[in-house]
């Protein structure tokens, strides 16, 4: 079953405007990552942010995190007809064994109209 | 290019035939995932390999399902008398050992049953 949920579902925006994705998740996690997917391709890590963390960037990227809320959100700034692909959140839950699975949300579809 | 391969990319069978596909993880990576996606949703969790000890699977993999890493390097996943529920994508992921989190996916494998 999926840990977290992304909303919206799909997000269509003008290239150069600033595309803001959220996510929530259910129990307590080590960290929260993003990946990106390009049709019927495999996931790519974009940014990763631990659970004593609040905000991180890279580049065009900017995470946060609140963990009161368990939810996270991923802004894409100056967006490029590139970027269009399904973003997903996924969680590495805080456990006893070594494996720190993904456990991934249902992602977001991102389309950036030239 | 991540740099994990997986093969075939695409596969089309038959109901009823056994299926198996092959991932190639990051040469120094010890950690190995296998991931099941099906359309519109995210990768979900299948089995994990610390070296070649299969340390934890998913009570998604039923006992159809069965996955090995002899040598602790590629791993292969088998699905016996396969039914139209087992199409999706599979995916491989792959990563260093230590305090490293970010996981490293192939292009994935495509599996139709018809």
């Amino acid at each position: 079953s999926q840990q977290g949920e992304e909303d919206p579902q799909a997000l269509s925006i003008q290239e150069g405007e600033n595309a803001t994705m959220n996510c929530s998740y259910k129990t307590s996690i080590n960290n929260l990552q993003w990946y990106r997917q390009n049709s019927g391709r495999g996931l790519v890590h974009l940014i990763l942010i631990r659970s004593n963390e609040r905000e991180k960037h890279s580049g065009r990227l900017r995470v946060t995190l609140d963990t009161s809320k368990k939810s996270s959100s991923l802004l894409i700034t100056a967006s490029r007809a590139a970027d269009t692909a399904s973003y997903f959140c996924a969680t590495a839950i805080i456990s006893s064994g070594s494996a720190r699975q993904l456990t991934f949300g249902s992602g977001t579809q991102l389309t950036v109209l030239p | 290019d991540t740099g994990v391969s997986q093969d075939p990319r695409h596969k089309i069978t038959k109901r009823g035939q056994n299926v198996t596909f092959r991932c190639d993880p990051i040469s120094e990576h010890n950690r190995l995932y296998w991931y099941r996606q099906t359309l519109g949703q995210g990768p979900e969790f299948l089995t994990y390999f610390q070296n070649e000890a299969q340390l934890e699977k998913s009570r998604l993999l039923s006992n159809r399902f069965s996955a090995e890493r002899p040598k602790g390097s590629f791993s292969t996943l088998e699905i016996q008398r396969t039914e139209q529920g087992d199409s999706a994508m599979y995916l491989c992921a792959s990563r260093a050992g230590g305090g490293s989190n970010e996981q490293f996916f192939g292009p994935g494998t495509r599996l139709t049953v018809l």
